[in-house]
């Protein structure tokens, strides 16, 4: 079991660029959620979806945000016009369950920029 | 929504001692309660967590206690080495919300040798 896979791991933007995160979570885990982390702070919850649908977007901005997980393929969390406040880590965490209280593994990140 | 306080935010110890680390939490529903340690660069990784009903749980030298009736939960770390030096997270969940963490502000913890 590769555990949850993130790409890229590091990525630089320019003001303006698009970025796009990828996030596989482990095998046979269909709950998929996002955390930003600001440099030297905690994470913060910003959104969960299962394959096909988006269930809590309740940390998410209202703009330039958006976040998706298909039936094939990775979950998406999509950023466009990117600003500097963007520049954070972006972590991905999956489970298998989202009604039972379990262990939710996070993978290692991506580092975005904004120069 | 809830809320999860975290203190202290540094604490620096002598390698042998032990570190406790403090956390409360608004939302009564919640009912899971993870620890985590983060390495400079590296992921969360979960090292205890605990559940409502239970009070206390041990792993070799890390303990959790929790009171819900107060709304905390604390982190002992006994018998400190230079490798327990990371950033600690505390967070709470509940299955009503999705079970998605919210989390503490974090404690770097120093331990010198």
């Amino acid at each position: 079991n590769a555990g949850v896979m993130q790409n890229p791991r590091h990525l630089v933007r320019r003001r303006g660029q698009e970025a796009r995160l990828r996030c596989s979570p482990m095998k046979g885990h269909s709950h998929v959620y996002w955390y930003r982390q600001l440099p030297e702070e905690g994470l913060k919850f910003m959104v969960y979806l299962q394959k096909e649908n988006i269930i809590d977007e309740s940390g998410m901005p209202k703009e330039r945000f958006s976040a998706e997980f298909p039936k094939e393929g990775p979950s998406i969390l999509r950023i466009q016009q990117v600003v500097r406040g963007d520049s954070a880590a972006y972590f991905c965490a999956s489970s298998p369950s989202g009604t039972k209280n379990t262990e939710a593994f996070f993978g290692q990140g991506t580092r975005l920029t904004v120069v | 929504g809830e809320n999860v306080e975290q203190h202290p935010s540094t604490l620096s110890v002598q390698e042998g001692d032990s570190a406790v680390i403090k956390c409360t939490y608004s939302d009564s529903a919640s009912n899971y309660f993870p620890w985590y340690k983060q390495e400079l660069g590296k992921r969360p990784q979960l090292i205890i967590d605990i559940r409502s009903n239970v009070g206390e749980k041990k792993d070799q030298r890390i303990a959790v206690t929790l009171n819900k009736t107060a709304k905390h939960f604390s982190l002992h770390i006994t018998e400190t080495q230079p490798e327990d030096s990371a950033v600690y997270f505390c967070a709470a969940s509940h299955q009503a919300a999705g079970n998605k963490l919210t989390f503490g502000g974090g404690t770097r913890v120093l331990v010198k040798p």
